[in-house]
């Protein structure tokens, strides 16, 4: 099974300011990584998948990056809407499909 | 517009019996693979089942292997999960979620995902 590992386990940010999330995969798994957005009460929502393509209608400021194992979600410049908890979530090799334990970001 | 609407959770005790539908629209239910994914109290996210697009194949995790069944109906755009002999553990919101691949014989990962039903397992 691969271990999705998410860093850190909370930030805590400024409206406007860049947000930096990793998640680190415990074995190589390419570019098969997505995130995933959550709000309280709310149902996940895709925001990005193949590790740096962006789902339909997801705002620019959104970007992902990396390969293999290291992988990285930058929100360029946080607006009070994106204030939640994001998951990334390995599907190159399964089952099982795996997540990483969740960043939530939160206002400075 | 592509909906997935879960219902059939609730409260039950132990070793008892849960069947959760999930209902979807928008989309050509036949031609993709959809997964089952909870949610604990408090914690995040958990994959649960995958069922391929025509049904054939299926996948569990671990904890509920043999206790837990995907299916789905194609002439009601429906899918479902049979819990059976449902542990304290078992308790989480359940998400229906479809699967990006078009009629592939693998999985992927998720597009679309329902609101939710919550299942409570307590004496």
């Amino acid at each position: 099974e691969i271990v999705m590992t998410q860093s850190p386990a909370t930030l805590s940010v400024s409206p406007g300011e860049r947000a930096t999330l990793s998640c680190r995969a415990s074995q190589n798994i390419g570019s098969d990584l997505a995130w995933y957005q959550q709000k309280p009460g709310q149902a996940p929502r895709l925001l990005i998948y193949d590790a740096s393509t962006r789902a339909t209608g997801i705002p620019a400021r959104f970007s992902g990056s990396g390969s293999g194992t290291e992988f990285t979600l930058t929100i360029s410049s946080l607006q009070s809407e994106d204030f939640a908890v994001y998951y990334c979530q390995q599907y190159n090799n399964w089952p099982p499909w795996t997540f990483g334990q969740g960043t939530t970001v939160e206002i400075k | 517009q592509v909906q997935l609407v879960e219902s059939g959770g609730g409260v039950v005790q132990p070793g008892e019996s849960l069947r959760l539908s999930c209902a979807v629209s928008g989309f050509t239910f036949s031609s993709y693979g959809m997964h089952w994914v909870r949610q604990a109290p408090g914690k995040g996210l958990e994959w649960v089942a995958f069922i391929w697009y025509n049904g054939r194949n299926e996948y569990y995790t671990d904890s509920v292997k043999g206790r837990f069944t995907v299916s789905r109906d194609k002439s009601k755009n429906t899918l479902f999960l049979q819990m059976n002999s449902l542990r304290a553990e078992d308790t989480a919101v359940y998400y229906c979620a479809k699967d990006h691949i078009l009629t592939g014989y693998y999985g992927s990962f998720i597009d679309w995902w329902g609101q939710g039903t919550p299942v409570t397992v307590s004496s």
